[in-house]
């Protein structure tokens, strides 16, 4: 199947600190979303980019659909502990018998320090 | 708020076990899905399900079955439980013709 490289693996940062994290694929999707996992939960949605180019902010967030449609970025401006998690980027390819279906990266610990 | 339940959060089982994870969304939601999370390989899609008694295999369906028999609940069964299936288990559903899909707690599943 597809595959997603997302990186970094993992993130140390003090409190204050901004924080990049970015996927690339081997193939094009036409929907990026970035997921966040907290601890002892399931993921949850924090941002979904549906065009080429495109930059969307929730708060501190920001991610970015790359031009190619093969990456996608996310920034996290000013960290705070709550930030703490895995994030996970998600490509969905609509149509035809998709019924949905994600291809997630391995995800990015972040651990933040107070 | 869109509700997604797991039957358990933690399981204990022994090698060759039946085993049943239960899934419950409480939002009318068309398509449900089944995840495994291991470190390092993120969420891999083990079987989806489309609507009711309807169901697809997503990349690593070896191993697993599912049983979709009423819209609001899916089940994953490991059939003759093995270690290597120990991981954390995922459960997720969705609208049809929606991006965003909405995870359950999750369940952590030791085969020992």
């Amino acid at each position: 199947g597809q595959q997603l490289n997302q990186s970094p693996q993992s993130m140390f940062i003090q409190e204050g600190e901004d924080v990049s994290m970015n996927c690339t694929s081997s193939s094009i999707f036409n929907t990026w979303l970035w997921y966040k996992q907290e601890p002892g939960e399931g993921p949850v949605l924090l941002i979904a980019l549906y065009k080429a180019g495109e930059l969307t902010s929730n708060g501190r967030l920001t991610a970015q659909f790359g031009i190619t449609r093969k990456d996608s970025f996310l920034n996290i401006s000013a960290s705070i502990p709550s930030d703490v998690g895995i994030y996970f980027c998600a490509g969905h390819n609509a149509g035809g018998t998709s019924y949905g279906k994600l291809t997630f990266g391995q995800g990015t610990i972040l651990t933040v320090h107070p | 708020d869109v509700k997604v339940t797991q039957s358990s959060r933690y399981l204990v089982k022994r090698t060759g076990e039946k085993v049943f994870l239960e899934c419950v969304q409480d939002m009318d939601h068309e398509n449900m899905f089944w995840y495994r999370q291991d470190p390092g390989l993120g969420l891999r899609l083990i079987y989806f399900s489309y609507d009711v008694k309807m169901k697809e295999k997503g990349d690593i369906p070896e191993g697993y079955s599912v049983s979709r028999e009423k819209k609001e609940r899916f089940s994953l069964i490991l059939e003759s439980a093995s270690t290597n299936q120990t991981s954390m288990y995922l459960c997720a559903s969705r609208w049809t013709g929606t991006d965003t899909q909405y995870f359950g707690p999750g369940t952590r599943l030791t085969v020992l």
